[in-house]
């Protein structure tokens, strides 16, 4: 079956324009997470949803960032007044639901280059 | 705070070599841990995952780990390296809210290089 996509594959944008990274998870997924994976560093988690809210968005390092699953399917990451520091590939992880531990299934990621 | 440790950024080992990788975790609560492998232009696969019984689990592509409670640790093993295993490969503690596994905590990543 089909696995987590990304689009675009590649983003590339000038400092302070708004960008918008989508995710189409695992059909029937009710959770949805983003992560954000710098050049040499592990994912640092972003926001996790279950359903259509979000239930944690602890990792959101600022109010430019911002993140919607209107539906509970698809997510968009919205970044507003990007800044270089923003550049870094950012994955999306889907996973089944929150009844017990659930493996996340992880998307091949945006990268996005901020100029 | 949760949080996982990888201390070796880079490791090279002949095919056909063992391997070990090194994983360190600090959580509170009884841990889920999950070791992923991430190849060039590939999004993250799980290779195993610990979340309670049998210390010692098996995974993919013949890669096994074992959890050690008294060391923290979760390292990842495999008997004889192939080519094919040459990718980063990240360590991570699942931290729960509410009871339910959600956000994961990734630890910096090991590159493994194999030579022939």
């Amino acid at each position: 079956g089909a696995g987590v996509s990304q689009t675009p594959s590649n983003k590339v944008t000038e400092k302070g324009k708004y960008v918008e990274l989508r995710c189409d998870p695992i059909s029937g997924h009710t959770a949805l997470y983003w992560y954000r994976q710098s050049l040499g560093q592990g994912p640092e988690f972003l926001i996790y949803f279950q359903g259509t809210g979000a239930a944690d968005d602890s990792g959101l390092p600022n109010d430019r960032f911002f993140a919607v699953r209107p539906e509970g399917s698809v997510s968009t990451l919205k970044i507003q007044r990007t800044e270089r520091g923003d550049s870094a590939v950012y994955l999306c992880a889907s996973s089944p639901g929150t009844s017990g531990i659930n493996e996340q299934f992880f998307g091949p990621g945006t990268r996005l280059t901020v100029l | 705070a949760q949080s996982v440790t990888q201390p070796d950024i880079h490791i090279t080992v002949s095919e056909g070599a063992s391997l070990e990788l090194r994983c360190n975790y600090s959580y509170g609560a009884t841990p889920y841990l999950f070791w992923y492998v991430q190849s060039p232009g590939q999004g993250l696969q799980l290779l195993l995952k610990y979340f309670s019984g049998d210390t010692l689990v098996q995974g993919i592509k013949g890669f096994e780990a074992e959890f050690k409670r008294s060391q923290s640790s979760f390292n990842l093993r495999k008997p004889s390296v192939h080519w094919s295993d040459a990718a980063e490969y990240f360590c991570a503690v699942g931290a729960g809210y509410g009871g339910a596994t959600n956000k994961l905590i990734f630890g910096t990543g090991t590159l493994l290089a194999v030579q022939p």
